[in-house]
């Protein structure tokens, strides 16, 4: 159980267009699911917390037109990069939290490699 | 801010035991987590810390001292599959702040 999936994989876009990347909670319910970013050799930053039916909560110096979180469900959220730029390619891990688990524990997802050319 | 510090690289050979370090100075404390992550992957949970002592769970053990913002990961009996990025993070009101990551790299 509490199995977390990201789509797609790997997505390679051009230079100002727009990117949508989905987190699902394939066998739970996730009252709050995150999204991190993770540049290589580097640690994961948390980039903004999503409640389902709320607006999401950004973190300090992450811009929210540019990164748009959208949690309509307890088992879908999604973040879209608009207007992607090569600086935003990088390694998009999402986690939920909910379900059957301890209230402490994060599942994350696979992750989304985007590259920005 | 928060600042977690961990070790960057750490090398050891199959069958021996290694200990990661972590400190801590976090605006809160709820406590503190160990993933393992294998390059290009999510990270997968090891342990969970949340009063002072040792956790044991099978070759992996985590210990926690609150009071020096300290923590460290024990991985005893290395085998190859060990090799990974090992992570900590600590929980702060509803979030994770992770440190950078300590790649171990496994030798037959």
């Amino acid at each position: 159980g509490a199995v977390v999936s990201q789509h797609p994989s790997r997505v390679i876009c051009k230079s100002g267009t727009s990117v949508k990347i989905e987190c699902r909670s394939l066998d739970f319910q996730a009252t709050t699911m995150f999204w991190y970013r993770q540049f290589p050799k580097q640690s994961l930053m948390l980039m903004a917390t999503s409640n389902e039916g709320s607006k999401a909560t950004y973190e300090q110096g992450v811009e929210k037109d540019k990164f748009l979180i959208n949690h309509a469900s307890l088992t879908l959220s999604t973040l879209t990069v608009t207007s992607a730029h090569p600086e935003d390619s990088s390694f998009y891990i999402c986690s939920a939290r909910g379900g059957q688990g301890a209230a402490y524990e994060q599942y994350f997802g696979p992750g989304t490699r985007l590259t920005v050319t | 801010g928060q600042n977690i510090d961990q070790p960057t690289e750490m090398t050891a050979t199959e069958g021996a035991i290694v200990q990661i370090n972590c400190t801590y100075q976090t605006s809160g404390f709820n406590g503190l987590f160990w993933y393992q992550q294998h390059a290009g992957e999510a990270p997968t949970f090891l342990s969970y810390n949340v009063l002072d002592g040792l956790e044991e769970k099978g070759r992996f053990s985590s210990f926690l001292s609150r009071s020096k913002g300290y923590s460290y990961l024990l991985l005893k009996e290395l085998q190859m599959k060990d090799s990974a990025s090992y992570l900590c993070a600590v929980k702060w009101d509803y979030k994770l702040s992770f440190g950078a990551g300590t790649t171990v790299t496994v030798r037959a």
